[in-house]
């Protein structure tokens, strides 16, 4: 098993350019999250997924959306990149239930000039 | 609602001495807790986790941890620090019931000094 893979793992992007970043699970599990994470400040949930084709947001999804249109898969969009979205974003994966372990992937590496 | 405070942001200790990492959380229902380690440029690990019954829990690489409720205190330890220890370290809660919510603590880096 991969487990948790994601793509890009470094991206440059100028201010107002958009991008996706991708995130893939071969695990089954139900939900997926993507945070960010920052110096100081731990991590942060910017959103989440319960299940295919559902999605809510976390506590900072402004500048974000998101889509889960297979089980497997959970995407990250920047529509305008600011500045202020320069972190490094971690994608999550876990079975259903708040006892379960998070498996997160490598992370994305993303600076916006 | 629930958070989680990690005294700390950095700790050094010499190779082979104690290593105790802190945390303490605040939750309106038993929490489930969690231990997760970073190396540089990776994503988190799972070392160890609370969920019910023995509280003092044991995890990877020699830490353990102990879930104490009436000081709300969930501390990392390990008896004798190894270069490879090297990391950082957060401290994680999650609610009984529904979607898993996590809250993240801000992290401790440790150093360990030969």
């Amino acid at each position: 098993n991969a487990g948790v893979t994601q793509t890009p793992k470094f991206r440059v992007l100028k201010t107002g350019q958009s991008m996706t970043l991708l995130c893939a699970q071969d695990m089954n599990h139900e939900y997926m999250y993507w945070y960010r994470q920052d110096p100081g400040m731990g991590l942060r949930l910017i959103h989440y997924s319960v299940g295919e084709g559902t999605t809510a947001k976390g506590e900072v999804p402004d500048g974000y959306n998101v889509s889960r249109l297979k089980k497997q898969n959970f995407l990250l969009g920047l529509e305008s990149a600011a500045p202020s979205q320069t972190s490094v974003y971690f994608c999550a994966s876990t079975p259903a239930g708040a006892r379960n372990t998070q498996y997160f992937g490598p992370g994305t590496r993303l600076t916006v000039l | 609602a629930q958070s989680v405070t990690q005294l700390g942001s950095h700790v050094s200790v010499s190779e082979g001495a104690l290593v105790l990492l802190r945390c303490n959380y605040s939750s309106s229902v038993p929490p489930y807790l969690f231990w997760y380690v970073q190396y540089p440029n990776q994503g988190l690990q799972l070392l160890l986790k609370y969920t019910t019954g023995a509280t003092l829990v044991k995890g990877i690489n020699g830490f353990e941890a102990e879930f104490k409720k009436s000081e709300t205190s969930f501390h990392l330890t390990k008896p004798s620090a190894h270069m490879s220890d090297a990391a950082e370290y957060f401290c994680a809660v999650s609610l009984s019931g529904g979607y898993q919510k996590v809250t993240f603590g801000t992290g401790t880096k440790l150093q360990v000094i030969p």
